[in-house]
């Protein structure tokens, strides 16, 4: 069966870092791969998405990879900043029947002052 | 837009009662789904909706019934509690299946006792 992980529960990193968060992923070959942002007591929020045509995307201070050869995907936050402290999680294109997104267990992280 | 609504925020239930959560959405989205967050796991799909009238299991359907009577609305009812049923549940809708991005509600937190 499909299978996604992140590489850490939890990252701290000191503020201008950029801060590196990995997800991967096996039995499986998505179409497109999702990071979403999920602060304490709120729901997730859309970051961003890339396509599995696609090696590279890019928003503002945040950067996704998708190497479908390693089943991988990079998320990073350059210069990061106290308030990018959050947990982010990884979803996949479920490809089948049962809905849509298959989701990490998310890495909480935290960026020290 | 108000996005993604759901009531209540928070609520207790002791085993064996019953009880709906409620989900609405003012984007015309097509897409809505239900999923339950517990510590060290994934968001986890509970049952989805492609439009109104159509309804489908997740990978963890037990114990939840659903019904999509209006695009709006797409209530989670439990039909008797049981702890195991502890968790926070989100709400989520896109504007079609398939279509990658989600749009989340803020959650329920749900205790069961």
């Amino acid at each position: 069966s499909q299978k996604i992980e992140q590489n850490s529960e939890a990252l701290n990193i000191q503020e201008g870092k950029t801060a590196t968060l990995t997800c991967n992923y096996t039995n499986y070959s998505p179409a497109y791969l999702q990071w979403y942002r999920q602060d304490p007591g709120r729901g997730p929020v859309f970051l961003l998405l890339i396509r599995e045509n696609e090696k590279e995307k890019r928003k503002e201070r945040l950067k996704v990879t998708f190497d479908t050869t390693l089943k991988q995907s990079l998320f990073h936050i350059t210069a990061s900043q106290p308030a990018d402290s959050a947990t982010y999680l990884c979803a996949l294109d479920h490809g089948g029947s049962q809905g849509n997104l298959i989701f990490g267990k998310g890495t909480k992280l935290s960026v020290k002052p | 837009n108000a996005g993604v609504t759901q009531t209540p925020k928070f609520q207790v239930l002791k085993t064996g009662q019953s009880m709906t959560l409620q989900c609405a959405q003012d984007m015309n989205h097509e897409y809505m789904s239900w999923y339950r967050q517990d510590p060290g796991m994934g968001l986890r799909l509970i049952h989805y909706s492609v439009g109104a009238g159509i309804t489908d299991q997740g990978e963890v359907p037990n114990g939840y019934n659903v019904s999509r009577s209006t695009t709006e609305d797409f209530p989670l009812r439990l039909l008797s509690a049981a702890p195991s049923q502890t968790s926070v549940y989100f709400c989520a809708s896109s504007v079609e299946f398939r279509s990658p991005r989600q749009y989340f509600g803020p959650g329920t937190r749900l205790t069961v006792t």
